[in-house]
């Protein structure tokens, strides 16, 4: 089975802060994806990379930073994190291709609360 | 950005009964549909997938049907049982490298 393993479940970080999350595949997925999750706007895309040490904007990339050095391992970094990036946070992965059928899977999420 | 929406944004059914999801999605190159559930306080897993060569697709308990021509797409649940009770929404991807996803149905099980 797909492992999409996110390090953090839970933080509670202080505005300002920098912060860290990380998200490890198991299954040498090309691409990967981190997602914010609120109530009521379904999931939102930050980031996503296709392969090592490249990335893309996705929908709402400010205040976000990426870092993909290695295949199995991508990190969303928040600079100077903000109350209003008190959030769910979901690290997904697929294979890559223009094929269909290339499911894309995610961690079980990362509770971040900035105060 | 994507238009992939679900007609209810709840959904309460007795135990032992069918469910029926329903999601509408606005692109008509999509290629590739998921349905995920999601527990509360955990992420999002893989449920059933379809490819728009195909009408149906089922598995256990569960049936997916695609109807390109409205562009929806529904999942049903037999014999819903408590362990149902999720949020279910579904996603859908043209080139395989981007996905776009429902904002989700809560579903309640009533035993």
């Amino acid at each position: 089975d797909v492992k999409v393993t996110q390090s953090s479940r839970y933080l509670v970080k202080r505005t300002g802060e920098k912060v860290f999350l990380e998200c490890v595949q198991d299954m040498d997925h090309e691409n990967m994806f981190w997602y914010r999750q609120d109530p009521g706007l379904g999931l939102r895309l930050i980031y996503f990379s296709y392969d090592v040490k490249m990335k893309e904007k996705g929908d709402i990339p400010e205040g976000y930073s990426v870092s993909r050095e290695k295949k199995e391992r991508f990190s969303l970094i928040l600079e100077s994190a903000s109350t209003n990036q008190t959030s769910m946070y979901l690290c997904a992965s697929s294979l890559q291709g223009h094929l269909s059928g290339n499911t894309i899977y995610f961690g079980e999420g990362s509770w971040l609360t900035v105060v | 950005g994507e238009s992939v929406g679900l007609h209810l944004p709840t959904l309460s059914v007795q135990e032992g009964d069918n469910s029926i999801i329903n999601c509408a999605y606005s692109n008509s190159a999509s290629d590739y549909f998921i349905w995920y559930k999601q527990e509360s306080g955990k992420g999002p897993q893989f449920i059933i997938d379809i490819r728009s060569n195909m009408d149906k697709r089922q598995g256990q308990r569960v049936t997916v049907l695609l109807n390109k021509t409205v562009k929806h797409l529904s999942l049903q649940i037999a014999a819903t049982q408590p362990g149902d009770s999720a949020v279910y929404f579904c996603a859908e991807t043209r080139t395989g490298n981007q996905f776009y996803f429902g904002t989700g149905t809560s579903l309640t099980v009533i035993p």
